[in-house]
Order: C-alpha cells, then sequence, then structure tokens
C-alpha cells in the first residue's frame, strides 16, 4: 500500500517569504495531521482534520499558518510570512479513524530552512 | 502538556536490555510508541489502552500504568537496527485522537 506522500522534501526561504507544503494522506484515512518537528524535540501538533473538517488546531498560530483539506483527502500548510523561529521538518501523518486507538503513519516530512 | 521520557540518552551494546520511561501528569486514555531514524519519519511500535494491558512483538514490549500515569518501554537484547530516537505519544480521554509526543528517548546500539 501505498504511504502518506509530502512535498517538497527540502525547502530553504528567507524570512517573511511564504511556503506551502503538500501532503496526500493514505487512500481511504479520514484523519490527517500536520505536526510541526523542531531539531530535537518530539513532534507537535499543529492542526488535525477528520474528512473536511479541522478537529484542533488549538496549537496552530493562525497569525501565519494556514491549512486547509481538500474535498477530505490532499491537505496543504501554508506559512505566510515565515519567522525564523518555523525553521523545522513539518510531518504529516493519517490514520484510519478518529479515536485514538489506531496508529499513525507518517510522511517523510518536509524540511524548512528560514534564513 | 508534554509527557516526559527518561533517559534522555542511552548507549547499549549489542545484546543488552533497556528500559525507556514515559510520564504524564494528565489522566490518560492511550500510550503510542513510535522510534525515528535520523532524517526519516518516525515509525509505529504499538499502541496500548488504559487497563494496564502489556503489548509486545519480538523483542520489544511495553507496559501501561494507568494509575500512575506511565508507560515503559522495554528493549530486550537489542540489536543494531533498534538504533533511533523513540517517542511516546499520550491521548487523554476525550480527546484520545489528539497525541501529544514526549521529550524522546535517543538509543544508541554499538557493537
Amino acid at each position: 500500500e501505498a504511504g502518506v506522500a509530502q512535498s517538497p522534501r527540502y525547502k530553504i526561504i528567507e524570512k517573511r517569504q511564504s511556503v506551502a507544503f503538500w501532503c496526500n494522506p493514505i487512500s481511504g484515512h479520514a484523519t490527517l495531521y500536520w505536526y510541526q518537528q523542531i531539531l530535537g524535540q518530539g513532534p507537535k501538533l499543529l492542526i488535525q482534520f477528520q474528512n473536511n473538517g479541522v478537529v484542533d488546531d488549538s496549537q496552530l498560530p493562525k497569525d501565519r499558518f494556514s491549512a486547509e483539506r481538500l474535498k477530505g483527502v490532499d491537505s496543504t500548510l501554508k506559512i505566510q510570512p515565515a519567522k525564523l523561529e518555523d525553521s523545522a521538518v513539518y510531518l504529516c501523518a493519517s490514520s484510519p479513524g478518529t479515536g485514538g486507538r489506531e496508529k499513525l503513519f507518517f510522511g517523510s516530512g518536509t524540511q524548512l530552512s528560514v534564513l | 502538556q508534554q509527557p516526559v521520557q527518561s533517559p534522555q540518552a542511552v548507549i547499549l551494546r549489542e545484546g543488552e536490555d533497556a528500559v525507556i520511561n514515559c510520564s504524564s501528569s494528565k489522566a490518560l486514555y492511550s500510550v503510542h510508541w513510535y522510534r525515528q531514524k535520523h532524517g526519516e519519519a518516525p515509525v509505529f511500535l504499538m499502541i496500548l489502552l488504559k487497563g494496564g494491558e502489556q503489548k509486545g512483538h519480538e523483542k520489544i514490549s511495553a507496559s501501561f500504568n494507568e494509575k500512575k500515569q506511565q508507560s515503559s518501554l522495554y528493549l530486550t537484547a537489542s540489536q543494531l537496527s533498534y538504533s533511533g530516537t523513540y517517542f511516546c505519544g499520550t491521548g487523554r480521554s476525550g480527546t484520545a485522537s489528539k497525541l501529544t509526543f514526549g521529550t524522546g528517548t535517543r538509543l544508541q546500539v554499538t557493537l
């Protein structure tokens, strides 16, 4: 079975520029997650979608970050404008259901460097 | 609140055992364990649900003490392939699908 696809793999931008990441979850998975992983730390949940709707975005810096899930499938995460502290790996994950009893399947991530 | 893992790092020789602990200050519904190798995505190891169950496959097992809000991951007869950073992810009742990942434990297995 195909895994979670993310692109681009790497991105280097200057501060105040904008950037977008794309994620294609495993087919049929209802829940999609975006995590931010700063070097040396555990992944931090930014936003969680269940099908088309947002389940949790309490830790998403909404003044600069936005995310959408198109038709309950693909998702994009955007940062505008980027700050130096946004340098991190952005991981997309998906799971079949929503109850917390299922494992998360992670993509390879997008490594963002903000200069 | 982020669960705390201990130890932060451990170096083992091949064949030795290790225990990684995960503690939360909040009541837990579930605990997930993942392993991440450098530059790669986290890979699922196992899920434990409240009830104090213990699970395992091959030489990796885990326990979940609901009352103590703790989980432990047991690595037996470690292999070189076990090297990586181990993360616990905790889910709380009512928001179980929202995982909060721990601080991570770096494990290095040497010859």
